[in-house]
């Protein structure tokens, strides 16, 4: 049973322009959920997160918003560059515990 | 600080070898998981400890083995290698926060490609 649900397994954006990546989730114990972005033969790094009591998350160019009722989360990057190319996870987590990723989504950053 | 290091990169194994996936953080970090990233899988966790003396099963616990006898040490111990266990494996540490709001960022090793033929 799949906890973390990413439908897009890749998505392409023209550079300059607004990426957005959904993420669904089935489990409404969840009290964080975070994006983590990957680049190829490294390790994933953590990208934002946000807690279930907000409803949207600011951090320079990335945004993640919450719609607790829809188990929906989504990544808005604003304005893509070329460097956002990337494998993105998102994943949920309980206080203290394991940590629940997603399968991932692949972004272009199309020139 | 070093950061979470993970060694080798690459390994590849015969079917029935066993060998043991070496991790290490300098970051004092409680927290410390395994992954495999398959494609189309994402990141699944295989075994992972909260504390020194203490492991726990993950998602894919079957054919590893993990002991955590320090706290910056974190080895994973494939018994006997199987193909299904080819994978990039990944090794992750994060603080135990108490706070409210808080969650554990992972900080992540540069993997392991394993290749078992």
């Amino acid at each position: 049973d799949q906890q973390v649900k990413q439908n897009s397994p890749s998505l392409s954006v023209q550079e300059g322009r607004i990426s957005i990546l959904n993420c669904d989730y089935t489990n409404s114990m969840f009290d964080y959920f975070l994006w983590y972005k990957k680049y190829p033969a490294e390790g994933p790094t953590f990208l934002i997160s946000i807690s279930s009591i907000k409803d949207k998350n600011e951090d320079g160019r990335f945004t993640v918003f919450l719609n607790k009722s829809a188990k929906h989360l989504s990544l808005h990057i604003v304005p893509s560059q070329p460097g956002d190319s990337a494998v993105y996870f998102c994943a949920a987590q309980k206080r203290g515990g394991k940590i629940i990723f997603g399968k991932g989504t692949r972004l272009h950053i199309l020139p | 600080n070093a950061g979470v290091t993970q060694t080798p990169k690459f390994q590849v194994l015969k079917t029935g070898q066993s060998m043991t996936l070496q991790c290490a953080q300098d970051m004092n970090h409680e927290y410390m998981s395994w992954y495999r990233q398959d494609p189309g899988m994402g990141l699944r966790l295989i075994h992972y400890s909260v504390g020194a003396g203490i492991t726990d099963q993950g998602e894919v616990p079957n054919g590893y083995n993990v002991s955590r006898s320090t706290t910056e040490d974190f080895p994973l111990r494939l018994l006997s290698a199987a193909p299904s266990q080819t994978s990039v494996y990944f090794c992750a540490s994060s603080t135990r926060s108490a706070r409210l709001g808080s969650y554990n960022e992972q900080f992540f090793g540069p993997g392991t490609r394993l290749t078992v033929l």
